[in-house]
């Protein structure tokens, strides 16, 4: 089965610095990655996706890439903000299968 | 639409009793995913249903876990006997295949005393 792999565990930057977070995938056959936000005590929500079939993705001030033959992906945000602190979960999935997440990263940006 | 519903929002039980947690996906949405989370364990799938049919159980820890969908619109998760090592916020989420997204309901969080 498919094994996702996430670093660092935990980050904490500055405001206005970038955050870059890395999982990597086992499974060649994974198409969907989608990254979620989680805050304190709240539900996970999707902030980004990408499919295989693209190399990057970007909305505002995030962006995810995807390196297919490495079998990582990355989300980047740019111009951390203190609400952008939460635990962010990257996950693989095939089409019509489960998603396998990673383990989460706790993000901290200190104003 | 009002999103994945899920009930209790919040349930404090003593060792021993069953637990019913609750789950009304997201009308149209024709798969349907029971999640364990933990400080220790992180998220963890438990089980899933396409179109009703559970697909892969094999998050599913023992025995005492069970899920039902018996129809489109509604699924159960039933703990029977509950332990405290079961204490955890149980996520239910839904999506329609095509379109990939997960989308999560609020989640009940379960107190085993």
């Amino acid at each position: 089965g498919e094994n996702v792999e996430q670093h660092p565990s935990t980050l904490s930057v500055q405001e206005g610095d970038s955050a870059v977070i890395k999982c990597t995938y086992s499974d060649s056959a994974s198409n969907y990655f989608p990254w979620y936000k989680q805050e304190l005590g709240k539900r996970p929500q999707l902030i980004i996706d990408i499919r295989s079939n693209v190399g990057e993705k970007k909305d505002q001030r995030i962006a995810v890439t995807l390196n297919k033959t490495a079998k990582h992906f990355s989300l980047h945000i740019t111009e951390t903000q203190p609400e952008d602190s939460a635990v962010y979960f990257c996950a693989g999935r095939r089409n019509a299968g489960k998603s396998t997440f990673g383990d989460g990263t706790t993000l901290t940006v200190k104003p | 639409d009002a999103g994945v519903i899920q009930s209790p929002r919040h349930e404090v039980t003593e060792m021993g009793q069953e637990v019913t947690l609750r789950c009304k996906p997201i009308s149209g949405h024709n798969s349907l995913f029971w999640y364990r989370q933990t400080m220790m364990r992180g998220l963890e799938l438990l089980i899933y249903f396409n179109n009703n049919v559970p697909i892969d159980d094999s998050g599913m820890p023992e025995d005492r876990f069970s899920a039902k969908m018996p129809n489109a619109s509604f699924s159960t998760l039933k703990i029977q006997p509950s332990e405290p090592r079961d204490s955890a916020v149980y996520f239910c989420a839904s999506t329609m295949t095509r379109d990939n997204e997960q989308f999560f309901g609020p989640g009940t969080r379960l107190t085993v005393l």
